[in-house]
């Protein structure tokens, strides 16, 4: 069974804070993805990572950037929080396959900013 | 750029009977895929179901099927039985070939009532 975690289920930090979400999956993906889920608004990829060391943007980076040490652990980080990005956040991990295969995802992370 | 539109924000079905959750998508690509994932109350999200843009025959996955239709650019989903487990959140989602990433639609949240 392929498993996808994410170090926090509930997080509540001040505005100008720095924010690590971690994600960890233990099916040896190749890639890993960080979405952001609104109401009204779905899912919108923030970054992905198809290697260690290796990152794309995605379709909102403003303000987010991440790190991929290995090839288990993508992180998310928010360098300076703002209450816009008070949201659910999203974690997927996929075998590299164009298409081939599934995302697997995370429980969430429900980041509030005050 | 590709965009995936979801047209019904919230839907309702009794128990047994049979629902359609509409997807249309726009694109100039001829070979994609498509997916529809749900996301249970607080649970993860998961894959419902997956159609390749290359095959005619419409995918099936026991009580969840989907009517794919090419030239329209719609891809509908179909829950024969509802059952009361089948509540969630259903997010119609788009992947260009040769691509790993999937751009989702706004969401449809069906309620299963007994």
């Amino acid at each position: 069974d392929v498993k996808v975690t994410q170090s926090s289920r509930y997080l509540v930090k001040r505005t100008g804070e720095k924010v690590f979400l971690e994600c960890v999956q233990d099916m040896d993906h190749e890639n890993m993805f960080w979405y952001r889920q609104d109401p009204g608004l779905g899912l919108r990829l923030i970054y992905f990572s198809y290697d260690v060391k290796m990152k794309e943007k995605g379709d909102i980076p403003e303000g987010y950037s991440v790190s991929r040490e290995k090839k288990e652990r993508f992180s998310l980080i928010l360098e300076s929080a703002s209450t816009n990005q008070t949201s659910m956040y999203l974690c997927a991990s996929s075998l590299s396959g164009r298409g081939t295969y599934e995302q697997y995802f995370g429980p969430g992370t429900r980041l509030t900013v005050t | 750029a590709q965009t995936v539109t979801q047209s019904q924000p919230e839907m309702s079905v009794q128990e047994a009977e049979t629902v359609t959750l509409s997807c249309t998508y726009d694109t100039s690509e001829n070979n994609y895929y498509l997916f529809w994932y749900k996301q249970p109350p607080s649970r993860q999200m998961i894959l419902v179901i997956r159609q390749e843009a290359y095959k005619q025959q419409n995918a099936t996955e026991n009580r969840f099927s989907v009517n794919f239709q090419k030239a329209a650019k719609s891809f509908s989903l179909k829950i024969s039985d509802s059952q009361l487990g089948d509540t969630a959140m259903y997010f119609c989602a788009f992947m260009k070939q040769n691509t790993d990433k999937l751009i989702f639609g706004t969401g449809t949240r069906l309620q299963v009532f007994p």
